[in-house]
């Protein structure tokens, strides 16, 4: 079993429609979660980090955490063509020095 | 903002060649980090360090080594280059990884083995 799981995707959405990234991971004992953008060519960028149950908003970007059920996901809100990106979860084990991420989904957004 | 400065983006090595990639980060953060990353595997952590002269093998050491001598330096490098270790590589950096220390990438270096 994978630690971070993700949908490879692609994943497209038209213009202005809100895009649902899921992440499921495998160590209950995860403490931090972020989400890193990444365009074809380039390094990952940080997005957003959480690392309490519940949402984070951040402009046009919610992450959800749901430690009970493993599962994070990130929600981006009209979403944009310049938002067409893979993007990946990371988790951080916690106490130990080590985020392991998972395959990225592409995501393609529709003009 | 942090910067990560990976010394090359691309490289062309031949078989059995020594490769070293080197990686400098100007936050002074305690731990960096060597990743690879290959289509459908995503990104493989290589080996960390938490500190000068410390190290920690990650999930895919074997045929790598790494060294830091100095905190904002760390370098990785490739014994015997072979054609399977073709991919891009991405250094990282971050302060200790408590609650929400993210990573710093650098730019990448993409890594040819012929």
């Amino acid at each position: 079993q994978k630690e971070v799981e993700q949908n490879s995707g692609p994943l497209s959405v038209p213009e202005g429609a809100i895009a649902s990234l899921n992440c499921t991971y495998s160590d209950r004992g995860s403490q931090s979660f972020f989400w890193y953008r990444q365009y074809s060519g380039k390094s990952p960028e940080l997005i957003m980090f959480i690392y309490s149950n519940g949402d984070k908003e951040d402009g046009r970007f919610t992450a959800q955490l749901n430690k009970a059920s493993q599962y994070v996901s990130l929600l981006i809100r009209d979403s944009q063509p310049s938002d067409s990106a893979t993007y990946l979860c990371a988790v951080n084990g916690g106490g130990y020095q080590k985020v392991t991420f998972g395959t990225g989904t592409k995501l393609q957004v529709i003009p | 903002d942090v910067k990560v400065t990976q010394s090359s983006r691309y490289l062309v090595k031949r078989t059995g060649e020594k490769v070293f990639l080197e990686c400098v980060q100007d936050m002074d953060h305690e731990n960096m980090f060597w990743y690879r990353q290959d289509p459908g595997l995503g990104l493989r952590l290589i080996y960390f360090s938490y500190d000068v002269k410390m190290k920690e093998k990650g999930d895919i050491p074997e045929g790598y080594s790494v060294s830091r001598e100095k905190k904002e330096r760390f370098s990785l490098i490739l014994e015997s280059a072979s054609t399977n270790q073709t991919s891009m590589y991405l250094c990282a950096s971050s302060l200790p990884l408590t609650g929400n220390s993210p990573l710093h990438f650098g730019n990448g270096t993409r890594l040819t083995v012929t």
